[in-house]
């Protein structure tokens, strides 16, 4: 089955420089890439995604990157604000199979000092 | 608000009880799902519900069966607990149950067996 891994476990930037998340999946059949995002004591909210029909999207301050070839998908948050603190994962799952699967990464840990 | 309530928020049971984990959402969403978040492993997905029937089971135990009383309602039954079952279940919805939807997630329910 697919499997998902993110790459950066914890990551620490300081307010207003950017932070790059990036995860790899094996299942060349996957086709969309959601990211979700946790903040402490909360639950999951999605905060963006992308599909395989497409490399790059954009929704304020978060990109997405998606490298079909290499199996590679990344979230950049750029001018990142304390608010930013959170654990993101990044997730794939097969458009077409109508099961709502999610595969997801071990989650990042997401700290912005200011 | 909350659109998605689990019930109990903790939960504290004795190897070999049973419980039941409640799920409610007021979204209008017809798909619910189960995902369980232990500290050995991701985000993990367990089941998938469309319109009140079972899309997909992803749980190899036969320990835990989803109850569908209602469309609005996914409970999770889990019988017989080990300690290993202990993890947080969140439970989530989303409008149909297509592959390329967004999931709206519970706040969890965190379940310690003894």
């Amino acid at each position: 089955g697919e499997k998902v891994e993110q790459h950066e476990s914890t990551l620490s930037v300081r307010e207003g420089d950017s932070a790059v998340i990036n995860c790899t999946y094996t299942d060349t059949a996957s086709s969309y890439f959601p990211w979700y995002k946790q903040e402490a004591g909360k639950s999951l909210h999605f905060v963006i995604d992308i599909r395989s029909n497409v490399d790059r999207k954009q929704s304020q301050r978060l990109i997405v990157l998606l490298d079909k070839k290499a199996k590679r998908f990344s979230l950049h948050i750029t001018a990142t604000q304390p608010e930013d603190s959170a654990i993101y994962f990044c997730a794939a799952s097969k458009m077409g199979t109508n099961t709502g699967k999610l595969t997801f990464g071990d989650g990042t840990v997401l700290t912005v000092k200011p | 608000d909350p659109k998605i309530i689990q019930k109990p928020k903790y939960l504290v049971a004795v190897t070999g009880s049973e419980k039941i984990l409640i799920c409610e959402q007021y979204l209008g969403h017809n798909a619910m799902y189960w995902y369980r978040q232990s500290a050995k492993k991701p985000l993990e997905f367990m089941f998938s519900y469309s319109y009140q029937k079972l899309m997909d089971n992803q749980t190899a135990s036969s320990r835990f069966q989803p109850q569908s009383s209602k469309k609005n309602h996914l409970d999770l039954q889990i019988t017989a607990l080990k300690p290993d079952d202990s993890a947080t279940y969140f439970c989530a919805s989303s409008q149909t149950g297509g592959s390329a939807e967004t999931l709206y997630f519970g706040s969890g329910t965190r379940l310690t067996v003894l």
